[in-house]
């Protein structure tokens, strides 16, 4: 166990539905963030928070938003669905935002499935 | 932005023998190379990490080397056992910010 909690496990979903990812960070770690991995792909980064505020975007779509809420807990919402968000979507958090070498701790991960 | 890439994709080896997976990176402001495992079914994990002022490091039977001028690092395990079968996903963070960059990963076979 890692320390980072991801809720749900598994999510089957059709087009155009809109879901919610929720994640709980390690224990004292005030950053957060989303990666998605598609099938056979890498790891993409979405989106970085730290202590409540937005820090770093990636490639995250307009259709896709997070947030961290004030007991650092962070939500991904997944809006307008498509058959090609179907990914397993990671959430990992570290301690600090700083420009030390800073480990990100990984969750197992939520698998959605967009049918 | 950053770009890394990884190679190989895939790699067989047989229990005992070496296995090495090489990635480039872009940026040379990139200050941090973490390397992770992913086993079926979990989240990546972190294995093994090295930042730019050294230039290897070992743990056990892991070792990374970094080549700062050529802009590229290496993942080495030595005397691979089943249990090393997983996918690795090499990483750079570039000074400047935060975000981790990943290869595209590469998926190890170990044979019995």
């Amino acid at each position: 166990d890692s320390g980072v909690t991801q809720t749900p496990k598994h999510l089957i979903t059709a087009t155009g539905q809109r879901v919610t990812l929720r994640c709980s960070p390690r224990s004292g770690d005030l950053s957060v963030y989303w990666y998605q991995q598609s099938l056979d792909q890498g790891l993409q980064f979405l989106i970085q928070y730290y202590n409540g505020e937005e820090r770093a975007k990636g490639n995250i779509l307009e259709r896709f938003s997070a947030q961290q809420f004030p007991d650092l807990h962070s939500e991904l919402n997944l809006s307008s669905l498509e058959l090609g968000d179907s990914a397993l979507y990671f959430c990992a958090s570290s301690e600090t935002q700083g420009h030390g070498a800073n480990v990100l701790t990984f969750g197992a991960g939520s698998r959605l499935t967009v049918l | 932005g950053e770009n890394v890439e990884q190679h190989p994709s895939t790699l067989s080896v047989q229990e005992g023998d070496s296995a090495v997976i090489k990635c480039t990176y872009s940026d040379s402001a990139s200050n941090y190379f973490p390397w992770y495992k992913q086993e079926l079914g979990k989240g990546p994990q972190l294995i093994i990490d090295i930042r730019s002022n050294v230039g290897e490091k070992k743990d056990q039977r892991i070792a990374v080397t970094l080549n700062k001028t050529a802009k590229h690092f290496s993942l080495h395990i030595t005397e691979t056992q089943p249990e090393d079968s997983a996918v690795y996903f090499c990483a750079a963070r570039a000074r400047a910010g935060n975000k981790l960059t990943f290869g595209g990963g590469t998926r190890v076979l170990v044979k019995p």
